[in-house]
């Protein structure tokens, strides 16, 4: 069952420009991750974020987390086209079990 | 090198004939797990372990086994494959269930005719 629904499916900009996803969940967590995906390969941790954190940096990378309303966003500064990916949020439930959402196929344009 | 081994990477086969998807990990984690990967439905999760001998259903568990003999191995079996088990195989473990980040495996790229 998905949790996390990301918001939009796909995203299209140029290099430079800043890249922001949005992922929405239904119950309470215990954390909630951000993933990415190169085309048909592994996923790669990028952010782990607490219930009890609202903001985490890492590199050009930022995540916010509103627990009041059930969302989170990544953010990506002066994207690069190296950044083009898919980007997954995963929600660890209180039995500690990830959920994966659809994900966000991001196009970073040269 | 930290990582997760799944193979093989790529496996093309027919309906019925068992096989094996094997994921070896070498970081010592308790926890591993397996996904599959289709277009529009995200990663679901088939099976997890917690620990050794200690395995548990995830969302889509139906027409898989796996079994968790060692710590570092957990093994992924399609008794009798079927079409509709193609797909995206990801296998994945961490020191702390989903407390703690995953480590997946490159995948397992699955075609049942």
């Amino acid at each position: 069952s998905q949790q996390g629904e990301e918001d939009p499916q796909a995203l299209s900009i140029q290099e430079g420009e800043n890249a922001t996803m949005n992922c929405s969940y239904k119950t309470s967590i215990n954390n909630l991750q951000w993933y990415r995906q190169n085309s048909g390969r592994g996923l790669v941790h990028l952010i782990l974020i607490r219930s009890n954190e609202r903001e985490k940096h890492s590199g050009r990378l930022r995540v916010t987390l509103d627990t009041s309303k059930k969302s989170s966003s990544l953010l990506i500064t002066a994207s690069r086209a190296a950044d083009t990916a898919s980007y997954f949020c995963a929600t660890c439930n209180a039995g500690n079990m990830l959920t994966f959402g659809g994900g966000t196929r991001l196009m970073v344009k040269p | 090198e930290a990582q997760v081994t799944q193979n093989p990477r790529y496996l093309i086969t027919v309906t019925g004939k068992k096989l094996t998807v094997t994921c070896s990990q070498n970081m010592n984690h308790e926890y591993m797990s397996w996904y599959r990967q289709d277009p529009g439905l995200g990663l679901r999760q088939i099976y997890y372990s917690m620990n050794v001998e200690v395995t548990d259903k995830g969302d889509v568990p139906e027409g898989y086994k796996v079994s968790r003999k060692e710590k570092r191995n957990f093994p992924l079996i399609l008794e009798s494959p079927s079409p509709n088990q193609t797909s995206l195989y990801f296998c994945a473990s961490s020191p702390g269930g989903g407390l703690r980040p995953l480590h997946f495996g490159n995948g397992t790229r699955l075609t049942v005719t």
